[in-house]
Parts: structure tokens; sequence; C-alpha cells
């Protein structure tokens, strides 16, 4: 019973190649993040959606699109791969938010290694 | 995050008390959190501290705020070998309501025998 979970775990692939990255959360959360932790652990959002609206994008390239079908699911699709692509991509989730704290509940991770 | 700031490695002996320090440059930040990641996982919130707060302690766990400096710092009282692994500091903004946090780069805490 895993509350954010992300598929698959690991995915090579090769430059130029279209790839999609699941996330399904569990916990009844409004809201759903994307973030990138490159090589140095530095970790930083790319996208954020609250039932099923985008509601952060920050500046990533638009060959990254954001799509959620519903508000338990927020998938990263990611066209023309390059090998600044590489890293690990965590998806999570918290309640809706505003300015109490709310707690961003992540999954494992998603490692992408772009050859 | 280059508006969240962090020592990158602590190496500490078990049984010792670990400190981990963190800058942070936006006086409007709401909440301060500490997160905490264990190889090959994903972030695990490990404590927060509302702004106008100066303390607080949750078991071996003590978070110090000094606003004036902008310093954060996460004290791990008695460190055990699962203590091993990276944490994170992040703010989140008055001004943003829908939950983005800026993280600190991270900080490798290494606990040996």
């Amino acid at each position: 019973d895993t509350a954010v979970s992300q598929t698959p775990k690991y995915l090579v692939t090769q430059m130029g190649n279209d790839k999609s990255i699941k996330c399904e959360q569990n916990l009844g959360h409004d809201t759903m993040y994307w973030y990138k932790q490159d090589s140095k652990k530095f970790l930083k959002i790319m996208f954020s959606y609250n039932n099923k609206e985008l509601i952060i994008n920050e500046t990533v390239p638009n060959r990254f699109s954001p799509k959620s079908p519903d508000k338990a699911h927020l998938n990263l699709h990611i066209n023309s791969l390059e090998l600044g692509d590489s890293a690990v991509y965590f998806c999570a989730s918290s309640q809706v938010p505003g300015t109490s704290v709310h707690e961003q509940y992540f999954g494992p991770g998603t490692r992408l290694t772009v050859t | 995050g280059e508006d969240v700031e962090q020592s990158l490695f602590l190496s500490v002996r078990e049984g010792d008390s670990s400190v981990i320090n963190c800058t942070y440059t936006d006086s409007s930040s709401t909440y301060l959190y500490w997160y905490k990641q264990e190889p090959g996982a994903g972030l695990q919130l490990l404590t927060y501290i509302f702004s106008n707060m100066d303390m607080k302690q949750d078991q071996r766990l003590t978070v110090l705020l000094n606003k004036k400096d902008k310093h954060l710092s996460l004290r791990i009282a008695d460190t055990q070998t699962g203590d091993s692994a990276i944490y994170f500091c992040a703010e989140s903004m008055t001004t943003d309501s829908w939950g983005k946090l800026q993280f600190g780069a991270g900080t490798q805490v290494v606990v040996t025998p």
C-alpha cells in the first residue's frame, strides 16, 4: 500500500527518444509535484498540479510535458531526450496547500539515464 | 537552491550529537523544513519549524532558528548508524500558497561506529 509510487524505477534510453514516467498517489491529496534531482543531489521543482490543474511551472524546457488525468495521477512525458536530462525524477504529493504547514510525500524516484 | 545553503558533508561517530546547518535568504519564509533522504529512496519529512519560533524539539531532534541571521540548524542527539543519509533544508514562502519548496543542496551525514 505504497503512498506515492512511480514507474519505472530505472529508465535507460538513447538521446532523441521520447519517454514517460508515471506517478500515482493513494493518499487522497489534491496537489502533486515533479522534482528533478541532479548528480550533485540538488533538488529542484519542475511542475505542480492541483486538482488536475497546472499551478507551478518552473523554467523547464517545453520538451517536458506533465499530464494529470485525475488528481491521483501525474505523469511526465519527455520528448527528444538529451544527455542533460539524466537525473533522478521524484514525484510528490501533499494535501491542499495554503499558508499552513504541509508535508510533501515523495515517491521512490525514477533514475533516468540518457546515453 | 541558490537561496538555501548547506554544508555538503558531515562525519559523526555513533552516539555523538550531529549538527547540520543551513542558511536561507528569503525573510518571508513561512515554514522551514528538514527532510531526510536515505540511499535509493525519496525524501521524508523529519521535522519543521514555523518562522515565528526559535526552537522545536521532537525526541532526538532539535531545530534551532535564528531569524536575524537567517540560520537554521538540526541537531540529532545520540546519532545512530540509521541516521546516515542526506539531510535537506527547505523553505516555503508566505507569498506562495501552492506548496513550492526551495531546497538546499543537502548535507551527506555519515555515521561511523
